[in-house]
């Protein structure tokens, strides 16, 4: 079975950082491009961040640029997002997916980024 | 950034019905266009791409339509299941890909 399982969320304050994870099973993520979008309570899909299928590019939506950073691990067919600065606005249900040809075929259940003192 | 805009926010539609969703890009996408649908908990879950294919296992009442900067998702004949809401998403400028605001479909 095709699974993308993500994990990292959390409460978190603003100002502070979170890692999330995306750990991929029933197939290889290292030939798709992968991707990170989040979902703010009751709104909704934004496109946060994107790394193509080896890792050499990458793409970061304005709202996050130079406070977010993604990565992959294909060895561990895993996606990784590094969230730091982290703002009242980044509170959302966070999700990876990927998929081949530009559509994203595979989504995972997401997980929850809560910013609040 | 490419907008995309979709239209109704809101269309109620009773079961059995024919539903129209439309998308429209603020410049051309050619046919790099999806179509997701979300029920409330869940994730996204793909119905269309290249904006008429259908993906696996969505069954033959969904069907998209469109090119360049005008795009139709219509479900022939709405079952209990298809009330959600649908996303519209452009992959033409990869990886600065966008979303539409959605629409949700309620029952009339």
């Amino acid at each position: 079975e095709v699974q993308l399982v993500e994990s990292g969320g959390g409460l978190v304050q603003p100002g502070g950082s979170l890692r999330l994870s995306c750990a991929a099973s029933g197939f290889s993520i290292r030939s798709y491009a992968m991707h990170w979008v989040r979902q703010a309570p009751g709104k909704g899909l934004e496109h946060v961040s994107a790394i193509s299928s080896d890792g050499g590019s990458t793409y970061y939506g304005n709202s996050v640029k130079g406070r977010f950073t993604i990565s992959r691990d294909n060895t561990k067919n895993t996606l990784y997002l590094q969230m730091g600065s982290l703002r009242v606005d980044d509170m959302a249900v966070y999700y990876c997916a990927g998929g081949v040809g530009g559509s994203y075929s595979n989504w995972g259940q997401g997980t929850l980024v809560t910013v609040s003192s | 950034e490419i907008v995309m805009t979709q239209s109704p926010a809101t269309l109620s539609v009773s079961p059995g019905e024919r539903a129209t969703l439309s998308c429209r890009a603020s410049q051309s996408v050619s046919s790099n266009l999806a179509w997701y649908q979300q029920k409330p908990g869940q994730a996204p879950r793909l119905l269309i791409y290249a904006a008429s294919t259908r993906a696996t296992g969505i069954p033959a009442r969904f069907s998209g339509s469109g090119s360049g900067t005008e795009f139709t998702l219509t479900i022939s004949s709405l079952q209990s299941e298809d009330f959600a809401v649908y996303y519209c998403q452009q992959y033409n400028t990869w990886p600065r890909d966008t979303f539409g605001q959605g629409t949700k479909l309620e029952i009339k």
